[in-house]
């Protein structure tokens, strides 16, 4: 079993759809959540951070954290076409830069 | 710009020669990793530097890979006698201590 699961999709939504990305990890002692967009031929993009549980929301965008589940999500409210990308999550313990990676979702929205 | 930068863009080389991909990470950084990722794969860990700290060397896939950090800035991936399976996107990325990665654009490499 990987320490972080993420579906590689391909998932497809038409615009102003919310869509819902998530990972599941095994490992309690990570404390810390990102979210990355990467575009085609990009580099990865840091998109939300968050820290233990909770909700955090950036514009069109909302990450959640639930620890005792072990599950992360990504939300995105109103998606447009520009939301097309592939979307990895990560996490890292405290006082650790080791960080792991899930495998990325790609994400197509179509006007 | 004020982020990680890396060079060439692209490297196009044939099978067995060697090629030297480096990386500028952002300023005042004492992180930096290198990662290979594979068309459709996720990001596969080759090597991490913190500081003056020894390099965390784990993820290197063979002795034909190495890298160096200089003067705690401007790092340096060397692999050496290339193979077609070296074929990927060699992404670099820094951060101060315990905060997120910043990714430079990668190199993308071809080994012919």
């Amino acid at each position: 079993q990987k320490e972080v699961e993420q579906d590689p999709g391909p998932l497809s939504v038409p615009e102003g759809a919310i869509v819902s990305l998530n990972c599941t990890y095994s490992n309690s002692a990570f404390q810390y959540f990102m979210w990355y967009r990467q575009y085609s031929r990009k580099g990865p993009e840091l998109l939300m951070y968050t820290y233990s549980s909770g909700n955090k929301e950036d514009g069109r965008f909302t990450a959640q954290v639930d620890k005792s589940s072990k599950y992360i999500s990504l939300f995105i409210r109103d998606s447009q076409p520009s939301d097309s990308a592939t979307y990895l999550c990560a996490m890292n313990q405290y006082n650790n830069n080791d960080m792991r990676f899930g495998a990325g979702t790609r994400l197509t929205v179509k006007p | 710009g004020a982020g990680v930068s890396q060079s060439p863009s692209n490297k196009v080389t044939e099978k067995g020669k060697d090629v030297e991909l480096r990386c500028d990470p952002i300023s005042g950084h004492t992180a930096l990793y290198w990662y290979r990722q594979s068309l459709g794969q996720g990001l596969e860990f080759l090597i991490y530097f913190q500081g003056n700290s020894a390099p965390d060397k784990s993820g290197l896939p063979s002795d034909r890979f190495s890298a160096e950090r200089t003067g705690g800035s401007v790092s340096t991936l060397t692999i050496q006698r290339t193979q077609q399976e070296d074929s990927a996107v060699y992404l670099c990325a820094s951060s101060q201590f315990n905060q997120p990665q910043h990714f430079g654009d990668g190199t993308r490499l071809s080994i012919l």
